[in-house]
């Protein structure tokens, strides 16, 4: 009974493509967010939505564009993928989105890797 | 500079010992402190989170928070295998709608039965 699920769990594409990633969440959160930790680890923040509604759009190039239908899910696009978006993307989501405080609950990751 | 630091490791130890790992970080105005512990191919967990400088204690784990030093850190006692994992720490500065956490690199910690 997953929380927060993603697919595909892995994805290996050309460079050039498009492709999407999907997450959702059962947890009846208002808030979700969209992280890419690159080789190094390093986890950083994209985006951020709350209650469909765009609230944290950090500096990501515009191929990468991100929809959320309804509350409970929010998906991610990438145009023209480039062999630096290889990274595992993580989607998360927290109850308001409102307070540092608030527990994110992450999904499993998607891995990319473009050739 | 990046505004938080935290040595990778691997870090290694055999089991029951004392483990501590530690971040430090630039920005003054980060408040809001967080661990996550992360396994291998899963996603990131809260582990703990506090608030402004001080302890926090839940079971093995011990959080503190140096504000004056702009260093955080986390231990475990009598580690368990079941501990190795990557360990993150995160931090904000904002409390509001539109805060953002700030995560270290982790440190990759193996406990060794």
């Amino acid at each position: 009974d997953t929380a927060v699920s993603q697919t595909p769990k892995y994805l290996v594409t050309q460079m050039g493509n498009d492709k999407s990633i999907k997450c959702e969440q059962n947890l009846g959160h208002d808030t979700m967010y969209w992280y890419k930790q690159d080789s190094k680890k390093f986890l950083k923040i994209m985006f951020s939505y709350n209650n469909k509604e765009l609230i944290i759009n950090e500096t990501v190039p515009n191929r990468f564009s991100p929809k959320s239908p309804d509350k409970a899910h929010l998906n991610l696009h990438i145009n023209s993928l480039e062999l630096g978006d290889s990274a595992v993307y993580f989607c998360a989501s927290s109850l308001t989105g409102v307070g540092a405080q608030e527990t994110q609950y992450f999904g499993p990751g998607t891995r990319l890797l473009v050739l | 500079q990046k505004e938080v630091e935290q040595d990778p490791g691997p870090l290694s130890v055999p089991e029951g010992a004392i483990v501590s790992l530690n971040c430090t970080y630039s920005n003054s105005a980060f408040q809001y402190f967080m661990w996550y512990r992360q396994y291998s191919r899963k996603g990131p967990e809260l582990l703990m989170y506090t608030y402004s400088s001080g302890n926090k204690e839940d079971g093995r784990f011990t959080a503190q928070v140096d504000k004056s030093s702009k260093y955080i850190s986390l231990f475990i006692r009598d580690s368990q295998p079941s501990d190795s994992a990557t360990y993150l720490c995160a931090m904000s500065s904002y409390g509001g709608s539109n805060y953002k956490l700030t995560f270290g690199k982790g440190t990759l910690l193996t406990v060794n039965p």
